[in-house]
């Protein structure tokens, strides 16, 4: 079956670097989507791998290994406004999108 | 500003009534969806629309049904609302169907059904 896993939630300090992991499992795959949503709000685009590698973007970064099923988004220079749940999805071969259950980051002074 | 509206903002209903959930985008995007989120579940998709005049079952599409007559409406409608329902659920558009075509999420409708 197709499978998305994150971590339920995490906690960080601002200005330091947190890495939220996603695991993947998609029937065929056309890449790995990051969303960020704030509490009561809808998700926005934050980015999207479909080759090896790391895809920078200021202060937030994705990273893909599509051998391993694997995907990270990096957060630098934690900020209080980063506070939010991060959501991974993997696109199949049909361009379906499989969602994980979000994992929620909580930033602490 | 350009978007999707959706309408209403949350709504109570009591189980049995039918109720339909509104969409509107203004960035003639083709394809356009329909989400439910519930807490510790990712989000599922209901129903979609890869263009006008055309829609697809998602992966819980049992108990709503959409309609899109045109590019910038998709609207859902829940025939006979039961409590199981009771969700947030999002519309969302995307300017294409295929990779690399992130989608564009309306504020939601948070429903509950009594």
């Amino acid at each position: 079956g197709q499978n998305i896993d994150q971590p339920t939630e995490m906690t960080a300090t601002e200005g330091a670097i947190v890495q939220i992991n996603c695991t993947y499992q998609t029937s065929g795959f056309n890449g790995l989507f990051w969303y960020q949503q704030h509490a009561g709000e809808a998700p926005t685009f934050l980015s999207y791998n479909v080759l090896d590698g790391l895809e920078e973007k200021g202060r937030f970064s994705s990273f893909l290994s599509r051998s391993k099923g694997y995907s990270y988004l990096l957060l630098k220079e934690l900020q209080m406004k980063d506070s939010a749940s991060y959501l991974c999805a993997g696109m199949d071969s049909n361009y379906q999108l499989i969602w994980g259950a979000g994992t929620k980051l909580i930033i602490k002074p | 500003i350009a978007g999707i509206t959706q309408a209403p903002t949350s709504q109570i209903l009591a189980a049995g009534r039918r109720m339909t959930l509104r969409c509107t985008q203004d960035m003639r995007h083709n394809a356009m969806y329909w989400y439910r989120q519930d807490l510790g579940l990712g989000l599922r998709l209901i129903h979609y629309s890869n263009t006008a005049g055309t829609t697809g079952k998602g992966e819980v599409p049992d108990g709503y049904s959409v309609s899109r007559a045109n590019t910038d409406d998709f609207p859902l409608t829940l025939a006979s609302a039961v409590p199981s329902q009771t969700s947030v659920y999002f519309c969302a558009s995307s300017d294409g169907t295929g990779a690399n075509s992130p989608l564009h999420f309306g504020n939601g409708t948070r429903l509950t059904v009594t």
